[in-house]
């Protein structure tokens, strides 16, 4: 059973840093894309970053590249997603996705606020 | 960025009753390699998202054969034939042939 548990989530101040991990299970890790969604409250879905199955070729919306940064460790089956320069805006459930969606994790929140 | 419109954006239904939901991309989601790839996903409250269908009309395993999709191009549906009690949530389509991927607003679907 394909399986992807994410943590890491938390309150932190504007201008911060936080380190989102999601534990991979139930598949080929290391051949699938991997990304993460965030959906902020009440908002609707937004897909963020996206990484092939080796980390060669990573891919970011604009409101988060230089901030975001997504990778992955194939032999722990985890995924990363390092949020830098935190912002209010950034305040959302961020899922780590399975190629297309396919699967997703339970979400993890992230909350910007003094 | 492909923006994908979808409407209605609430739609209350009686159970028993079919529903339909519609999707718009402001770009064509047919690849060269002749696959659409348009996906619809479901949001039951306080639940993460579930892919129903894939690639415009595949269901995902388990789903009920209820929930069918359809279009091409740029004009996409997702139907339900028989609304059911559990069916009660936010549905969204998604495009993932031009990054960023991008999702339509969301339907929400309630029971009237």
């Amino acid at each position: 059973e394909v399986q992807l548990v994410d943590s890491g989530g938390g309150l932190v101040q504007p201008g911060g840093s936080l380190r989102l991990s999601c534990a991979a299970s139930g598949f080929t890790f290391s051949t699938s894309l991997m990304g993460w969604v965030r959906q902020a409250p009440g908002k609707g879905l937004e897909w963020v970053a996206k990484i092939n199955g080796d980390g060669s070729e990573k891919n970011y919306v604009d409101s988060v590249k230089g901030r975001f940064t997504i990778s992955r460790d194939n032999a722990r089956n985890s995924l990363y997603l390092q949020i830098d320069t935190l912002k209010a805006e950034d305040t959302a459930v961020y899922y780590c996705a399975r190629g297309w969606a396919a699967a997703w994790g339970q979400g993890t929140l992230v909350t910007v606020s003094s | 960025d492909v923006v994908m419109t979808q409407s209605p954006l609430s739609l209350p239904v009686t159970l028993g009753q079919p529903a339909s939901i519609s999707c718009r991309s402001s770009q064509s989601l047919v690849h060269s390699d002749g696959n659409t790839y348009l996906n619809w996903f479901q949001q039951r409250p306080g639940q993460s998202p579930r892919r129903l269908i894939n690639k415009v009309s595949n269901r995902e395993s388990g789903v009920p054969d209820r929930f069918s999709g359809s279009g091409s191009g740029t004009d996409f549906t997702l139907k339900i034939s028989r609304v059911e009690a559990e069916d009660v949530g936010v549905y969204y389509c998604m495009q993932i042939i031009h990054w960023p991927w991008t999702f339509g607003q969301g339907t929400k679907v309630e029971i009237k």
